[in-house]
């Protein structure tokens, strides 16, 4: 079965600071797609990245970075120095494979950033 | 486009009362689906949808059903309200190829007291 976990329940921040947020991903596909959802204190979810298995680049994006590391099934995510609209809660996801596409979520990880 | 759409944005629901929640897509997309999201949890599937006419249980399906008979509607059912279908409900839509991302509604926040 799919199952993907976020280890860290709530992270708490000072500005500039660095974060690295973990996910680990179990599957028995050959081929799958990660992702990483944001959802801010007002609700709404908020696609940040796909991933998928065939290709291990690291990926950066302004602020944000992740690692995919298919020998230890983690795809982390990195906030280079965070600031306080980084608040949210962050999920990781795991595509199903098998025809339905649906996502498999991790519980989610509370990321406080204070000024 | 408006994306993926959903109403209402809140409800309260006494025990034992019935409603739906309605949602949109104006993207053409095939697949459809619902979550439910609980505090401190991830997202979970109650029911998606391939296509108009087909749909099926995902994780958490009792308590609730679901139709699609046009590709863009995809209502939610919940015919007797009980206090742990408390939740927030997001609908999601995607074409279907595996390159595909999953956009998300805004989601119902729903209390039944």
């Amino acid at each position: 079965a799919q199952k993907v976990t976020q280890a860290q329940t709530e992270i708490s921040v000072v500005e500039k600071e660095d974060v690295t947020l973990d996910c680990v991903y179990e599957t028995r596909d050959t081929t799958y797609y990660l992702f990483w959802y944001k959802q801010p204190p007002s609700g709404e979810l908020v696609f940040l990245i796909r991933r998928n298995s065939f290709d291990e680049q690291n990926e950066i994006s302004g602020r944000y970075s992740w690692n995919f590391q298919k020998s230890t099934s983690s795809f982390n995510f990195t906030i280079t120095a965070s600031q306080v609209v980084d608040s949210a809660v962050y999920f990781c996801a795991l595509r199903d494979q098998g025809g339905s596409e649906k996502l498999v979520f991790g519980k989610g990880m509370k990321l406080t950033v204070n000024p | 486009n408006a994306g993926v759409t959903q109403t209402p944005k809140f409800r309260i629901l006494k025990i034992g009362q019935s409603m739906t929640l309605q949602c949109t897509q104006d993207m053409n997309h095939n697949y459809m689906y619902w979550y439910r999201q609980d505090p401190g949890m991830g997202l979970k599937l109650i029911y998606y949808s391939v296509g108009a006419g087909i749909t099926d249980k995902g994780e958490v399906p009792n308590g609730y059903n679901v139709s699609r008979s046009t590709t863009e509607d995809f209502p939610l059912r919940l015919e007797l309200a009980a206090p742990s279908q408390t939740s927030v409900y997001f609908c999601a839509s995607i074409t279907g190829g595996r390159r595909d991302t999953q956009y998300f509604g805004p989601g119902t926040r729903l209390t039944v007291l």
